[in-house]
């Protein structure tokens, strides 16, 4: 069963363009992580929200935790090339958090 | 700087060998996790072990075994490979549970 469903599966853009991805699940999370994975490497933490409601800036990555945490979103404001890759959330329960769940992941191309 | 090293970038073997992947890290972590990759499924979790000689089946147990002998080295072992084990392995590492997990860079396994 995927507890944690992102989307989209994969987009396109042009540089300078802005773009969201959303995590969404029914279940609630005591936290939320964001990763992105460039091909042929292993996924690098972007940020973790922790906090429903709570909003982080990372450049012009913008992450939000929904009120619920039960879902989360990330904007790029004008994407650039090196944006490129595939970006995947990950949520530990508070009743058992020894294991992350996944989310399929969003595969981003940035076009120049 | 965390550091996750992993045995092989690549490997090819043949069917029915044992096949040992290795992992290390250096930062004391008390958990280390052991997943595949493999495209439209994600990532999934093959075992994960929070302390020295403890473990834990993940997701995916069936096919694979793990050693954790000292802290900082966690090894994946596949008995008997077979073609449905081609895949990304990583290996992660996090501090405690439902924190940041540190990834090496992959193995990517071929069985031929």
């Amino acid at each position: 069963t995927q507890l944690l469903e992102q989307s989209p599966q994969f987009l396109s853009i042009q540089e300078g363009e802005n773009l969201t991805v959303y995590c969404n699940s029914s279940s609630v999370f005591s936290s939320l992580q964001w990763y992105r994975q460039e091909p042929g490497e292993g996924p690098v933490l972007l940020v973790t929200v922790v906090t429903g409601g709570e909003v982080k800036k990372l450049k012009r990555l913008t992450f939000q935790f929904g009120d619920a945490r039960k879902d989360s979103s990330l904007h790029i404001t004008a994407a650039q090339p090196g944006d490129t890759g595939l970006y995947l959330c990950a949520g530990a329960h508070a009743g058992n958090n020894r294991k992350l769940i996944w989310g399929l992941g969003t595969s981003l191309a940035v076009n120049p | 700087d965390v550091k996750v090293t992993q045995s092989s970038r690549y490997l090819v073997k043949r069917t029915g060998e044992k096949v040992f992947l290795e992992c290390v890290q250096d930062m004391d972590h008390e958990n280390m996790f052991w997943y595949r990759q493999d495209p439209g499924l994600g990532l999934r979790l093959i075992y994960f072990s929070y302390d020295v000689k403890m473990k834990e089946k993940g997701d995916i147990p069936e096919g694979y075994s793990v050693s954790r002998e000292k802290k900082e080295r966690f090894s994946l072992i596949l008995e008997s490979a077979s073609t449905n084990q081609t895949s990304m392995y990583l290996c992660a590492s996090s501090f405690d549970s439902g924190y940041e997990q540190f990834f090496g860079p992959g193995t990517r396994l071929t069985v031929l």
